[in-house]
């Protein structure tokens, strides 16, 4: 079993709705990553959590350390968030698990 | 500030070829990173590196060697190329191993054949 799990692995939306991505992890952690991989193949950090929620414009990313569970949330959706959102866990050394990504369309 | 940046961002190798990945950059961070994406699958790292003079394997290290000479870069060696190293390789960094956020290079897509 992975130590990371995301769902869904794919996502489909239309523009302006609100979009969910959930990150589910297993062992103790010490930070988690949001990762954006653009359709190009870049990869662009969004957050970086160790506790509570962070905001950047019309994403927000929420941890709960205690259930172990992480979620990137999306508002007002536009066509160019179309991308793979990655989440990667860190534990107590500098190493990173990430795990296998969501797939996100965003539909004009 | 040019980040993280990598060369080449395609390459074709024949088997048993040999070939080195650089990867540079200019934000005077500590850690230094490698990992390779296979379809489906996430990021597993290949090599890392604290600080100059000083690398670690990652999970998957066999077929690949590394060097720290300088702060600034961090080549990635392949020998004897083979077919299991298709994949896409991306160099990162960040200033500690701690609470920062990673920087990547814009990737390298190699086929072996």
């Amino acid at each position: 079993k992975n130590e990371v799990e995301q769902s869904p692995q794919n996502l489909t939306a239309q523009e302006g709705e609100f979009i969910t991505i959930n990150c589910s992890y297993s062992v103790g952690i010490s930070a988690l990553h949001w990762l954006q991989q653009h359709p190009g193949g870049g990869i662009v950090s969004l957050f970086m959590l160790s506790s509570g929620k962070k905001k950047h414009g019309r994403l927000i990313a929420t941890i709960n350390i205690q259930e172990k569970h992480s979620s990137l949330h999306i508002t007002a959706s536009h066509p160019r968030d179309s991308a793979v959102y990655i989440c990667a866990v860190q534990g107590g050394s500098e190493k990173l698990v990430f795990g296998k990504g969501t797939k996100l369309t965003v539909n004009p | 500030n040019a980040g993280v940046t990598q060369t080449p961002k395609f390459r074709i190798l024949k088997i048993g070829q040999s070939m080195t990945l650089q990867c540079t950059q200019d934000m005077n961070h500590n850690y230094m990173y490698w990992y390779r994406q296979d379809p489906g699958m996430g990021l597993k790292l290949i090599y890392y590196s604290v600080g100059a003079g000083i690398t670690d394997k990652g999970e998957v290290p066999n077929g690949y060697n590394v060097s720290r000479s300088t702060t600034e870069d961090f080549p990635l060696r392949l020998e004897l190329a083979a077919p299991s190293q298709t994949s896409v390789y991306f160099c990162a960094s960040r200033e500690t191993g701690g609470h920062e956020k990673l920087f990547f290079g814009s990737g390298t897509q190699l086929s072996v054949l």
